[in-house]
């Protein structure tokens, strides 16, 4: 079965620090990876996802990721984060290619706190 | 952009009476929706797929009987959580696709039930 692993459960950084989340997924065949993202209040928004082609993929407000196959790996990276980068960091999978349904696996999240 | 709207935010019931939860897509026809159940500090966790037109597939350990999924129209799934308990309790969210194969799910801003 597959599933989603995320090593930081909460991370605590400074504006201008530069971000890694970590995340790992276990699953033997095509996969498609997304990064999600839930502002306080609000609902869950894409931040990046990952299909095919180039592993370094690059979302809205300044995130990316790069998928390491061999590594089974999809972490999330933003060089520089802001206040507003606040919010709770979702991980997830779901099975690529022919054998998409659409149903998502998620990772169980990273509070990330910027503290001004 | 494509838009979920989920009704109601907040709901709180008695125990042993039923809620409704509605899921539409607004500027969208969605042929599968999903939902999800976040307990606190944990992930979103697959419930049931909700097909337009046919029964809807849940997922493990899911009770079909207490967790009724209906997707009578394009725009429109509903969950009812019948005979609620407490353990109910929790944060449900539904997501919708346009039917395109790949394309991301879009979410609503979920819906919190406490059952007293």
């Amino acid at each position: 079965a597959q599933s989603v692993s995320q090593h930081n459960h909460h991370v605590i950084l400074s504006e201008a620090a530069s971000l890694e989340l970590g995340c790992n997924y276990s699953y033997g065949g095509t996969v498609n990876l997304f990064w999600y993202v839930q502002y306080p209040g609000q609902h869950l928004q894409l931040l990046l996802k990952y299909f095919s082609g180039d592993p370094l993929v690059k979302g809205i407000k300044g995130f990316e990721a790069e998928f390491i196959k061999s590594k089974f790996s999809f972490n999330l990276r933003k060089p520089s984060v802001q206040w507003s980068d606040t919010a709770e960091y979702f991980c997830a999978v779901t099975s690529g290619g022919s054998g998409n349904t659409g149903k998502l696996i998620f990772g169980q999240g990273t509070t990330l706190q910027v503290k001004p | 952009g494509a838009v979920v709207s989920q009704h109601p935010s907040r709901v709180i019931c008695k125990s042993g009476t039923s809620v409704k939860i509605e899921c539409r897509s607004l500027d969208f026809q969605a042929t599968t929706m999903f939902w999800y159940r976040q307990f606190p500090k944990q992930s979103l966790m697959l419930m049931a797929t909700s097909n337009e037109g046919s029964k809807a597939t849940y997922e493990q350990g899911v009770e079909k009987d207490k967790f009724l999924i209906n997707h009578a129209s394009l725009t429109l799934s509903t969950l009812t959580v019948t005979s609620a308990h407490p353990e109910d309790s929790s944060f449900y969210i539904c997501s919708a696709r346009d039917g395109r194969g790949l394309s991301p799910l879009h979410f609503g801003n979920g819906t919190r039930l406490t059952v007293t």
